[in-house]
C-alpha cells in the first residue's frame, strides 16, 4: 500500500464558488480515481484521472463541473466547480497498481459542506 | 451489469457478540473480484480483503472471516467477539475484469459496550 494524502480534509464553501482538492501519493501508482460519497450513501466513481491526458468521466459527471488534472504518477487534483448544496459530500481519492484487479486504496477523504 | 446488494442497512450488537454482514452480488462474468472495506467515523476507507472468483476457500484473519459461496452469489463477512472499535460502515464491492469497483450501499455496524 501507500500513503495517500488529501487536502483539504474538510471545508465549508459558499454556493457558486469552486474548490480544488489535492491528492498526493508517496509512490508512483498506475491508476488514480476520484469518488464521491454523498451523506449516508455509498461511493460513486466520478472519473479516472489519466496521467498527461483528459480524465475519463463516468455517466452523470462532466468535465466542466469536475475538472481533473493528473500531471504525474503521484499527484492529482479534482475541482468542484460552481458549487451548490447538492455537492456537499466526501470526495475520495483512490489509487491502484493493477489495471485488471480493481483493488483500490483510499485517501482519508475531503469532506465538503456547501452553504 | 455488475451489482452489489447489502440488505442490512444497520446492525447493532453488544460487545463480544458475533455478527455477520451479508453481501449478495450479480455479475455476468466468470472472472471477477470481491472486496470488503471498512469506513470508520473518520471517513477513510480501509481495505480488508480481496477474493477472486476462482477461489472459494473461506478465509480467516484474526476475528474476521469471510464466506464466499458462488452458488448463492454471496460473500459474507463475520466478525467474531465484536469490539467497540469495530463500529463502522462496511462496504462490499465487486469488480469485473478491467472494470471499476461497484460498491454496495454499506452496512452501519454499531457495537455497544
Amino acid at each position: 500500500s501507500a500513503v495517500i494524502s488529501q487536502k483539504p480534509s474538510r471545508d465549508i464553501c459558499q454556493r457558486g464558488t469552486s474548490l480544488t482538492i489535492q491528492c498526493q501519493v508517496d509512490s508512483q501508482v498506475t491508476m488514480m480515481f476520484w469518488y464521491r460519497q454523498q451523506p449516508g450513501q455509498s461511493l460513486t466513481l466520478i472519473a479516472t484521472a489519466n496521467q498527461g491526458s483528459e480524465a475519463t468521466y463516468e455517466s452523470g459527471f462532466v468535465i466542466d463541473k469536475f475538472p481533473i488534472s493528473r500531471p504525474n504518477l503521484t499527484f492529482s487534483t479534482l475541482t468542484v466547480s460552481n458549487m451548490s448544496p447538492e455537492d456537499s459530500s466526501i470526495y475520495l481519492c483512490s489509487v491502484s497498481w493493477d489495471r485488471g484487479r480493481g483493488e483500490l486504496f483510499f485517501g482519508e477523504g475531503s469532506r465538503l459542506t456547501v452553504l | 451489469a455488475q451489482k452489489v446488494t447489502q440488505a442490512q442497512t444497520e446492525i447493532s450488537v453488544v460487545e463480544k457478540e458475533d455478527v455477520t454482514l451479508d453481501c449478495v452480488y450479480e455479475t455476468r462474468d466468470t472472472t471477477y473480484y470481491l472486496f470488503w472495506y471498512k469506513q470508520p467515523p473518520s471517513g477513510e476507507l480501509v481495505f480488508l480483503i480481496r477474493r477472486n472468483s476462482f477461489d472459494e476457500q473461506n478465509e480467516i484473519s484474526g476475528r474476521y472471516s469471510w464466506n464466499f459461496q458462488k452458488s448463492t452469489s454471496s460473500f459474507n463477512f463475520t466478525i467474531t467477539a465484536s469490539q467497540v472499535v469495530d463500529s463502522a460502515v462496511y462496504f462490499c464491492a465487486l469488480s469485473e475484469l478491467s472494470r471499476q469497483l461497484t460498491f454496495g450501499s454499506g452496512t452501519q455496524l454499531t457495537v455497544l459496550p
